[in-house]
């Protein structure tokens, strides 16, 4: 089944303690996505890759890393969490980029909490 | 910078059409989506139309395009409760999409 796997699905930490978030797409996509959702701001880019060993910044990155060592995987890193990252991510993939990037596929969702 | 406005909630009772407006403010988009997250769920593509079109139907969705006012809608006739949902307008840019803030669809009976 095509899918786009995040774990945990939940997760409580406390500040400053680092966590990573897997994300893994088996539809050999080559444009994977990070997408956090937060209450009357919908969803806002963290960061993407066009490519493996490809990441960039998307419209909120601060406080957060990525990596993109194979096409399946796009790992999003909390190095020291603070509470304003309590929030509900979504990694996405799509078959390329360019225009119609559009038909993305969303995993689950993650639900962090940082207290 | 772009910038995707939707209105936050919309209650219809069961039967009657919903519509989902939306405005966008970049004119150079190629295509315009709208996507759909069921409770709990992540968000999944519902319809989409070329930004060289005025109207998709697609069973009981039509979607309209008005690209001198930049205004995107969704038309979904004979709503059902499991219609209930956030319902997302997005916009392509070169390396993403930008997403609306989401319409919250409430159908009661």
């Amino acid at each position: 089944e095509a899918q786009v796997t995040q774990n945990p699905r939940y997760l409580i930490t406390v500040t400053g303690k680092k966590l990573t978030v897997t994300c893994s797409q088996n539809m050999n996509h080559e444009y994977m996505s990070w997408y956090r959702q937060d209450p009357g701001l919908g969803l806002r880019q963290i960061y993407y890759s066009m490519n493996v060993e490809v990441t960039d910044k998307g419209d909120v990155p601060e406080g957060y890393k990525v990596s993109r060592k194979e096409k399946r995987n796009f790992p999003l890193i909390l190095e020291s969490p603070s509470p304003n990252q309590t929030s509900l991510y979504f990694c996405a993939s799509s078959l390329m980029a360019g225009a119609n990037t559009g038909e993305l596929f969303f995993g689950e969702g993650s639900r962090l909490t940082v207290l | 910078g772009e910038d995707v406005e939707q209105s936050l909630f919309l209650s219809v009772r069961e039967g009657d059409s919903s519509v989902i407006n939306c405005t966008y403010t970049d004119s150079s988009s190629t295509y315009l989506y709208w996507y759909k997250q069921e409770p709990g769920a992540g968000l999944q593509l519902l319809t989409y139309i070329f930004s060289n079109m005025d109207m998709k139907q697609d069973q009981r969705l039509t979607v309209l395009l008005n690209k001198k006012d930049k205004h995107l809608s969704l038309r979904i006739a004979d709503t059902q409760t499991g219609d209930s949902a956030i319902y997302f307008c997005a916009e392509s840019d070169t390396d993403k999409l930008i997403f609306g803030t989401g319409t919250r669809l409430q159908v009661f009976p």
